[in-house]
């Protein structure tokens, strides 16, 4: 599976978006991103996911480039309760549910 | 619809003990996997079942083992129990005949103590 990078984390004021960055420069065709957060030692809740096109579901929006190799998860607004860790995740299509968990983006909502 | 259900929630054992964590996955979910998350680190794949078999095996001793149920429920054991496998446990399933690019749900996890 291809690998992620994500900032270490990252601050938003309540009511605002949240964009959160991901990098997966050597993501092949096969392989799907997935987008989990984590709150406070929970287990990991899933938001959203897509192959190439722009997903949109009630709690996110999620923007791959053209060339695949990035992509950005939008929570359009965001609130103290989205505090979390958010885990940028690629993996193959035939893999399910087994992933690579990375360190995760922090994001801190911030009154 | 009750989710993914992982029992029990806390636990606590000794060194050299074995341990049987359980989970039931999601309502018509058919695939389930494991995974360790250690203080501060993301979740680590442990082992995925589909029809009974294990079917991928990420990098464990086979002090950990598991298995799953005609029912898709699933068990993790851990044999010779070390310090270092005090951690978060947690279950995923996802329902691999609905074809490829499906979402996977997670339980709230077992946390595992040993001393």
């Amino acid at each position: 599976d291809a690998k992620t990078t994500q900032p270490t984390s990252m601050d938003c004021a309540e009511g605002r978006a949240a964009n959160l960055p991901c990098n997966h420069s050597t993501i092949s065709g096969n392989e799907y991103v997935y987008w989990y957060r984590q709150i406070h030692s929970q287990g990991p809740q899933y938001i959203i996911h897509g192959l190439k096109n722009n997903e949109t579901n009630e709690m996110a929006s999620l923007i791959i480039t053209e060339d695949r190799k990035s992509s950005t998860l939008i929570l359009p607004h965001a609130t103290l309760r989205d505090t979390a860790v958010y885990y940028c995740i690629v993996s193959q299509v035939y893999n399910f549910n087994k992933f690579y968990f990375g360190s995760g983006t922090k994001l801190n909502v911030k009154p | 619809d009750a989710g993914v259900t992982q029992s029990p929630t806390h636990l606590i054992k000794t060194r050299g003990q074995q341990v049987t964590l359980r989970c039931s996955p999601k309502s018509g979910h058919d695939t389930v996997s494991w995974y360790q998350q250690a203080l501060g680190q993301g979740p680590q794949f442990i082992f995925q079942y589909y029809e009974e078999e294990e079917r991928q095996r990420g990098n464990f001793p086979d002090r950990f083992s598991g298995h799953q149920f005609p029912n898709y429920s699933s068990e993790l054991n851990v044999n010779a129990l070390l310090l270092g496998d005090s951690a978060l446990y947690l279950c995923a399933s996802s329902y691999q005949q609905q074809g490829f690019g499906t979402e996977a749900f997670f339980g709230q996890g077992t946390r595992l103590t040993v001393v």
